[in-house]
C-alpha cells in the first residue's frame, strides 16, 4: 500500500451531471497528480497541484477543475459529464514535482 | 510531439520462464524515465526509475535497462510467477523548461499474463 486513498472506489453518473473524486495524499507529501485512464490504455495526464496550487495541465477542457487543500489532499471536478469520461481516475501524491509519485488505487468512474 | 510507445501488446508466457519488455519514447527534455507495475484495476506501483546517466537498474526479478542514445528501455522479467501477471508501464518525464512540474508521459502498457 502507498498511503494514498481515494474515494469513491466505484462511481456511475448519467451524461450531464457533475461528479468529484477525492484524494489523501502520502503522509508529507505535498504535491498531487491526477490522471484519467481509459479501458486498456496507459494514464492521462490531468493536471497537478502543489502547495494548493494548479502548477500544470494536460490536455483536458475546463470542466475538469481541482482543488487542493491545506492538508495537501484534493478533489477532482468534473461538470457536464460525457459519455467518454468513463474511466479509472488515479490521483498520485509525492514530495515535489519531481519527487516519485506515489499512486492511489484509483476511482471507476461509469458514465451511462 | 512526446510519446511512449511499448511492445508487445500483451504477452503470454508459462510460470518460471524470462520474458523481456520494450519502451521506445520520443521525449525531449528527458529527465528520467521509470516502470510501473499495475494490477488490473488498482493504481500503478513503480519498479524502477531510471535518469540519463543509468544503463541499468534492478528491483528483484525485474531489471530494467536504458540507452539514452536510441532512446529505448527494456523490463526483463525472470523466473517469471504467477503474481507478475499484470500491465507494465513505461514512464518517461519530461523537464519542463521553465521549470516546475516534471510531466509524465504514459505507455499504453504490456498486459502480461503468466500461466501455470
Amino acid at each position: 500500500e502507498t498511503g494514498v486513498t481515494q474515494s469513491p472506489t466505484h462511481l456511475i453518473k448519467t451524461r450531464g451531471q457533475q461528479v468529484t473524486l477525492r484524494c489523501s495524499s502520502q503522509s508529507g507529501h505535498n504535491t498531487v497528480s491526477w490522471y484519467q485512464q481509459a479501458l486498456g490504455q496507459g494514464p492521462q495526464f490531468i493536471f497537478q497541484y502543489y502547495r494548493e496550487e494548479e502548477n500544470g495541465r494536460g490536455n483536458f477542457p475546463p470542466r475538469f477543475s481541482g482543488l487542493q487543500f491545506p492538508n495537501y489532499s484534493s478533489e477532482l471536478n468534473v461538470n457536464a459529464l460525457e459519455l467518454d469520461d468513463s474511466a479509472l481516475y488515479l490521483c498520485a501524491s509525492s514530495l515535489g514535482d519531481e519527487g516519485e509519485q506515489y499512486f492511489g488505487p484509483g476511482t471507476r468512474l461509469t458514465v451511462t | 510531439k512526446n510519446q511512449v510507445e511499448q511492445s508487445p501488446q500483451s504477452l503470454i508466457i508459462l510460470e518460471g520462464k524470462n520474458c523481456t519488455l520494450q519502451c521506445n519514447y520520443t521525449v525531449s527534455p528527458f529527465s528520467n524515465l521509470r516502470w510501473y507495475k499495475q494490477d488490473t484495476g488498482r493504481g500503478p506501483v513503480s519498479l524502477t526509475i531510471m535518469t540519463f546517466s543509468e544503463n541499468t537498474k534492478s528491483n528483484g526479478r525485474y531489471t530494467a535497462t536504458l540507452d539514452a542514445d536510441t532512446k529505448q528501455s527494456s523490463l526483463h522479467i525472470t523466473a517469471s510467477q504467477l503474481s507478475d501477471s499484470a500491465s507494465y508501464i513505461c514512464v518517461v518525464s519530461a523537464s519542463s523548461f521553465s521549470g516546475g512540474y516534471n510531466k509524465l508521459i504514459f505507455g499504453a502498457g504490456t498486459r502480461l499474463a503468466v500461466h501455470p
